[in-house]
């Protein structure tokens, strides 16, 4: 099984409905981050929370928002989805730094068409 | 936060070291350098990472210019499945880690 589970894994919607991503951890990380991916181009963060009462907006939180009901899960909510929020979304999860810095470890993504 | 360019696109011949050139002029002194590959839609993989000196794992080496202000990638034999966009990132001590477009590396037969 995945260390870090997207669901769904695809979903086609129609503008105007409300979407929720969930993805769940068993890597027992504080850290968690949702990234949204355009067609040919890099990754964009759109919030991230480094314990369960923390939430963080990154490049691109506008129309997006998030829950983090247990250090094992964040969700990402589109409120009213628009045709833009086409992209390929990921999780991704990591440790906080110690005597070391962490590293992402990233979900297998979900896929989201919105009509 | 530190930005960092890389080139579009490079193509690299099955077997020959790989190099992926990246600039990060304005990194501060707590960032580290993190390099991450992404393989057609899956998420990206952790590759290597490093703060001043050079780095090697089992996958590549970091080289890390002495101003800190480059580093160069390097994936000693390339091989096709090394085909895939390659993001280098600077991250203070791993909070927030901003993507930039990355470079499309070809590995060619």
């Amino acid at each position: 099984d995945a260390d870090v589970t997207q669901t769904p894994r695809n979903r086609i919607t129609k503008t105007g409905k409300r979407i929720m991503l969930e993805c769940s951890q068993t890597k027992g990380h504080d850290r968690m981050y949702w990234y949204r991916q355009d067609p040919g181009l890099g990754l964009q963060l759109i919030y991230y929370s480094f314990d369960v009462k923390d939430i963080n907006k990154g490049e691109i939180s506008d129309g997006y928002s998030v829950s983090r009901q247990a250090q094992a899960k964040f969700s990402l909510s589109l409120e009213s989805a628009i045709p833009n929020q086409t992209a390929l979304y990921f999780c991704a999860t990591s440790d906080p730094p110690r005597t070391a810095p962490g590293e992402l470890f990233f979900g297998e993504g979900s896929r989201l068409t919105v009509l | 936060d530190a930005k960092t360019t890389q080139p579009t696109s490079m193509d690299c011949a099955e077997g020959r070291a790989a190099n992926l050139p990246c600039n990060h002029s304005t990194i501060s002194g707590n960032e580290y350098v993190y390099w991450y590959r992404q393989i057609h839609s899956q998420g990206p993989q952790y590759i290597i990472h490093g703060l001043k000196n050079n780095e090697t794992n089992e996958m590549a080496s970091l080289i890390i210019t002495e101003d800190r202000k480059s580093s160069t990638l390097i994936l000693p034999h390339a091989t096709l499945r090394d085909t895939a966009v390659y993001y280098c990132i600077v991250s203070p001590q791993g909070n927030q880690f901003y993507f930039g477009t990355g470079t499309s590396l070809t590995v060619i037969p």
